[in-house]
């Protein structure tokens, strides 16, 4: 089945700095990748997504970038605001999976203001 | 739409004691998963269903958990007999089967077992 690794596990900036968190997967059939934020005692909340079709996609801050030859995607923030922190998970899932997704471990973004 | 519901929000239970958590997936979604968060594990997959059939159980940590989806509106998670290593915040999630892979998490169950 799919493997999902996430890096880092916690991540510090500064407020205004740009953050990035990368995951790796293993299944090649993987062709949908979500990127969830997980406020304190609150529910994950899909905050951007990709398709194997296409290799970026942006919305204002953030931004994630799909390599599928490396079997890798990563989540870019640009300038930071200590409202970005939260747990960010990602995940990776298979059309012929029923939608099931596999997630990363999570990193733990905290932005120092 | 008021999105995915559970309940209860807060379970307290002791060790031994039944426990049932329930879920209804936004109306329209054939997809419904239970996941599972602990800081030790993070999040699991512990079973999902497709138009009310369990498809992938392979999450379930044993035979004390069990999973139904009786309709397109409801399902229940039950654990028979709960113990303290249970203690967990479960979310249900639902999704479209076609077309959208975008999953909605409800608010969770915090269940604590004494």
């Amino acid at each position: 089945g799919e493997n999902v690794e996430q890096h880092p596990s916690t991540l510090s900036v500064q407020e205004g700095d740009s953050a990035v968190i990368k995951c790796t997967y293993s299944d090649s059939a993987s062709n949908y990748f979500p990127w969830y934020k997980q406020e304190l005692g609150k529910r994950p909340q899909l905050i951007i997504d990709i398709r194997s079709n296409v290799g970026e996609k942006k919305d204002q801050r953030i931004a994630v970038t799909l390599n599928k030859t490396a079997k890798h995607f990563s989540l870019h923030i640009t300038e930071t605001q200590p409202e970005d922190s939260a747990v960010y998970f990602c995940a990776a899932s298979t059309s012929n999976a029923g939608n099931m997704l596999t997630f990363g471990g999570g990193t733990r973004l905290m932005v120092k203001p | 739409d008021a999105g995915v519901i559970q309940s209860p929000r807060h379970e307290v239970t002791e060790m031994g004691q039944e426990v049932t958590l329930r879920c209804k997936p936004i109306s329209g979604h054939n997809s419904l998963f239970w996941y599972r968060q602990t800081m030790m594990r993070g999040l699991e997959l512990l079973i999902y269903f497709n138009n009310n059939v369990p498809i992938d159980d392979s999450g379930m940590p044993e035979d004390r958990f069990s999973a139904k989806m009786p309709n397109a509106s409801f399902s229940t998670l039950k654990i028979q007999p709960s113990e303290p290593r249970d203690s967990a915040v479960y979310f249900c999630a639902s999704s479209q089967r076609q077309g959208r892979d975008e999953q909605f998490f409800g608010p969770g169950t915090r269940l604590t077992v004494l």
